[in-house]
């Protein structure tokens, strides 16, 4: 089993669709983020969750939506997005200490957004 | 404002033709400089943390090193299966997240 599954790996959705993005980490980490990738521009962080609090949100638009149930899950939320919100969408986790936080990815979810 | 700059953004080399990747960075504080690999239409794989300058890393045909302002990824001898992205990101202190740089595309021909 993968240290950080999500699902879907592929997602198609209409402007006016609502969807969500699922992910589940293994590891026994206290950390979780989301990320966007898009062609030829670095990794950004969208939202950060330490111990299922939300204490990072990169002036995200409201209709990415992050929800953290609990240490091991977690979930974006989709409605109303645009055609630019095409991208990569990397989950990751980390167990939060002192020194630099190793983050471990997982395979991402392809958004087309049509 | 924290930063980090790769170079140079694309590489093609030959198989065993050794070279070297560059990741410069400027942050207030380091708290841990991070290799990452990626393959096309996959996630980041994780390869090394680097923490203080002088500090190296290896794994199989890649050797990370550290200064106090850059870091440097050296392959050697690589193989078409090297061929990747190489993703170098610093994790700033007081910050609960990683600053990425934008990559470089590496190509092994057989």
């Amino acid at each position: 089993e993968t240290g950080v599954t999500q699902t879907p790996r592929h997602l198609v959705m209409g402007m006016t669709n609502k969807k969500s993005l699922k992910c589940e980490q293994h590891l026994g980490h206290n950390a979780m983020y989301w990320y966007k990738q898009s062609a030829k521009k670095p990794l950004e962080l969208m939202f950060v969750y330490s111990l299922e609090e939300r204490v990072e949100n990169n002036s995200v638009p409201s209709r990415f939506s992050p929800e953290c149930p609990n240490s091991s899950h977690l979930f974006l939320h989709l409605h109303t997005l645009q055609p630019e919100d095409s991208a990569l969408y990397l989950c990751a986790s980390s167990q939060l200490r002192g020194t630099g936080n190793t983050i471990y990815f997982g395979e991402g979810s392809w958004l087309t957004v049509v | 404002e924290d930063q980090v700059t790769q170079s140079p953004e694309a590489l093609r080399l030959q198989e065993g033709e050794s070279s070297s990747l560059n990741c410069s960075y400027t942050v207030s504080g380091l708290r841990g400089l991070f290799w990452y690999r990626q393959d096309p239409g996959k996630g980041p794989e994780f390869l090394f943390t680097l923490y203080s300058a002088g500090e190296e890393k290896e794994k199989e045909r890649l050797k990370a090193t550290l200064t106090k302002k850059e870091s440097f990824l050296h392959i050697t001898a690589p193989k078409p299966e090297d061929s990747a992205t190489y993703l170098c990101a610093v994790h700033p202190q007081g910050a609960q997240k990683l600053v990425f740089g934008q990559g470089t595309r590496l190509t092994i021909n057989p």
